[in-house]
């Protein structure tokens, strides 16, 4: 999934603990998103962005907040963490000539 | 807004065999649709698009869809499976051009998933 860059791959979380997932793209595109993947569910819209400085929320957006300071920076927080947000995160871009995405290759968040 | 069914969550199929994955489309505005798969403990990948054009369009890995407007409908459709497409497949939708005044900046919606498995 080159230029999407997402960190941590893998986390493990105590029910209250905050944290911050970064998606980093190494390109100019303006369209960011932040999904979350449950079984059987497929993947949902937690909040994306249409530039830098802008953020608004998806499907399921409750428990996170987001932020767009720099325009190659997407950041998904999680200020009190619940099991229910047990799930894999996938952030996205919007290719901005022609039409296309490209994931990152996901976060596995367990809350415990 | 847009919404996705996809029919059958789950579909076993023998090696060599054919195999349709199905999938339905609710929008009151044009699409864009999109096929991906995602093999296990991976990202997911690009399958094939449906952008405008011809109604049958052809992927990667052999792979195609067929675009169906009167059913709203992009089915998926392989002539022969092979074991290392056992995986996960989701279809998606965007709202597509020339809707004045579209605010979906681009979002996706994906349906629930169909896990193929290819038993030999």
């Amino acid at each position: 999934n080159a230029g999407v860059t997402q960190t941590p791959k893998f986390r493990v979380l105590k029910t209250g603990q905050s944290m911050t997932l970064l998606c980093a793209q190494d390109m100019n595109h303006e369209y960011m998103y932040w999904y979350r993947q449950d079984p059987g569910m497929g993947l949902r819209l937690i909040h994306y962005s249409v530039g830098e400085g802008t953020t608004a929320k998806g499907e399921v957006p409750d428990g996170y907040n987001v932020s767009r300071l720099k325009k190659q920076n997407f950041l998904l927080g999680l200020e009190s963490a619940a099991p229910s947000q047990t799930s894999v995160y996938f952030c996205a871009i919007k290719i901005s000539r022609g039409y296309g995405y490209t994931f990152g290759s996901g976060t596995r968040l367990t809350v415990v | 807004a847009q919404s996705v069914t996809q029919l059958d969550s789950q579909v076993p199929v023998f090696e060599e065999a054919p195999v349709e994955l199905r999938c339905n489309y609710s929008s009151s505005v044009s699409v864009y649709l999109f096929w991906y798969v995602q093999y296990p403990n991976q990202g997911l990948q690009l399958l094939l698009k449906y952008l405008s054009g011809s109604t049958l369009v052809k992927g990667i890995n052999g792979f195609e869809a067929e675009f169906n407007k009167s059913q709203t409908s992009f089915h998926l459709r392989k002539p022969s499976v092979h074991i290392s497409d056992t995986a996960e497949y989701f279809c998606a939708v965007s709202e597509g051009p020339g809707n004045a005044g579209g605010t979906s900046y681009g979002k996706l919606t994906f349906g629930q998933g169909t896990i193929l498995t290819v038993h030999p």
